[in-house]
Formats: structure tokens, C-alpha cells, sequence
């Protein structure tokens, strides 16, 4: 069956751009996840969605950063006036439900390069 | 507050030989532990998860962790490496309590040396 999937895989812009990175998560899961990977750190958490709804927003590093999921599937995360320091990649996942025991299935990422 | 440890940036190991791959994590609560692999230019693919029941935990590709509470650790082991085992391992945590989210550690490279 079909995986996570997230588009572009690729996304080089300009400082100061909006960008929009996409999720489309494994049909039935109701939780989803997006984390980013930079260059030698390890998975920062940024939010999470139960449906549609987002309980915690905590791991989002400014108000630039926002994200959405409507109709309980496709999620997007949205970066406004993109900095430099924005550049990593940038990883979803969904899961069955929430709960802590529940293994996530990620996406192979979109490598974001702010110029 | 929840958090994850990976102690070591890299583990160089020969193929053949046994491997273990160290977390320790700290939570209120009772812990999920997870352990995920990152192969080059792939996305996280889960390996093991331990939720309750034996502390050794059976996993895919040959893994294997032990939950161990009173040092609160669960390394990632397998008796035998092999060279495609050599990838970017990551340990995970999640509670019982309140929040929802997972807490990653920073990662290890294991190379494993023909």
C-alpha cells in the first residue's frame, strides 16, 4: 500500500519567500506528525494533528511557521519570510491514532535550501 | 520534562561482529520507547518498539533492544552486523502523561566495516 508521501522532495528559495511543503499521510491514519532534521541534529518536533485539529503547537521555532490539515488527510506546513536557518529537511509522519504507543511511518522528507 | 540520549555520535563496528547501539531517556510516566533506522536519502523506517511485557524486544532485520528500567536504558543490539546495517539510528520516547509527542534523540551512525 501506499506510504507517506511529501512534495516537493526538493524546494530551493529565495530569503524572505513563503514556502509550502505538503503531506499526504497513509489513508485511515488519524495522526500526523512534522519534524525537522537539520544537518547533524537529530528530529526536532514541531506539531501534531489529531483530524484536524492541532492540541499541540509547542515545537513550532516562531510564528513564521504554521501549519494546517483539512479533511483529516493532506496536511501543509507553511514557512513565511523565509530565514536562512529555516534550511533543513523537513520530515512528516502519520500513525494509526495518538497514543504513545502507536510507531509512526514518515515521509522521505523535503530538503528545504534558503538561499 | 521528557528527553532522549544517544551518547554516541558514531559506532564503528566489524561485520560479523555483535553491535550495540545506546539510549537512555528519562520521562514521567511509563515510557514508549522506540528504535527507527535512516538509510541514505530515505525516510525514517520504524525497527522495534517497546511498550510492556518481556524487556527484550524483537525487532526487524535481526534487531533486537532491552528495556532496562532501573538504568533506564534500551540499547539496540544484533549479534551479527552486517554491512547494510550501516545507517543512521534513531531513539524515540513517548508517555503516558499529558502531550502526545515524541521526543528523538540526536542519532548514531553505525558503520559497519567489511
Amino acid at each position: 500500500g501506499a506510504g507517506v508521501s511529501q512534495s516537493p522532495s526538493n524546494k530551493v528559495t529565495e530569503k524572505g519567500k513563503d514556502v509550502e511543503l505538503r503531506c499526504d499521510p497513509i489513508s485511515g491514519h488519524t495522526a500526523l506528525y512534522w519534524y525537522r532534521q537539520s544537518l547533524g541534529q537529530g528530529l526536532e518536533f514541531l506539531i501534531y494533528f489529531q483530524g484536524n485539529s492541532a492540541p499541540d503547537k509547542s515545537g513550532l521555532p516562531s510564528d513564521r511557521f504554521s501549519a494546517e490539515r483539512t479533511g483529516g488527510s493532506v496536511s501543509t506546513l507553511t514557512i513565511q519570510r523565509t530565514q536562512q536557518e529555516d534550511s533543513a529537511v523537513y520530515l512528516c509522519a502519520s500513525s494509526l491514532g495518538l497514543g504513545a504507543n502507536n510507531e509512526q511511518f514518515f515521509g522521505p522528507g523535503t530538503r528545504l535550501t534558503v538561499l | 520534562a521528557q528527553s532522549v540520549a544517544q551518547p554516541e555520535d558514531q559506532v564503528n563496528v566489524a561485520e560479523g561482529n555483535p553491535l550495540t547501539v545506546k539510549c537512555t531517556y528519562s520521562v514521567s510516566g511509563n515510557p514508549y520507547l522506540f528504535w527507527y533506522v535512516q538509510y541514505p536519502n530515505r525516510g525514517l523506517q520504524f525497527l522495534l518498539k517497546y511498550i510492556t511485557g518481556d524487556n527484550l524486544v524483537k525487532g526487524s532485520y535481526g534487531f533486537e533492544a532491552e528495556f532496562n528500567k532501573s538504568q533506564t536504558s534500551f540499547h539496540l543490539k544484533k549479534p551479527s552486523a552486517l554491512v547494510s546495517d550501516s545507517a543512521l539510528y534513531f531513539c524515540a520516547v513517548g508517555t503516558t502523561s499529558g502531550t502526545y509527542k515524541y521526543i528523538f534523540g540526536t542519532g548514531t551512525r553505525l558503520k559497519v566495516l567489511a
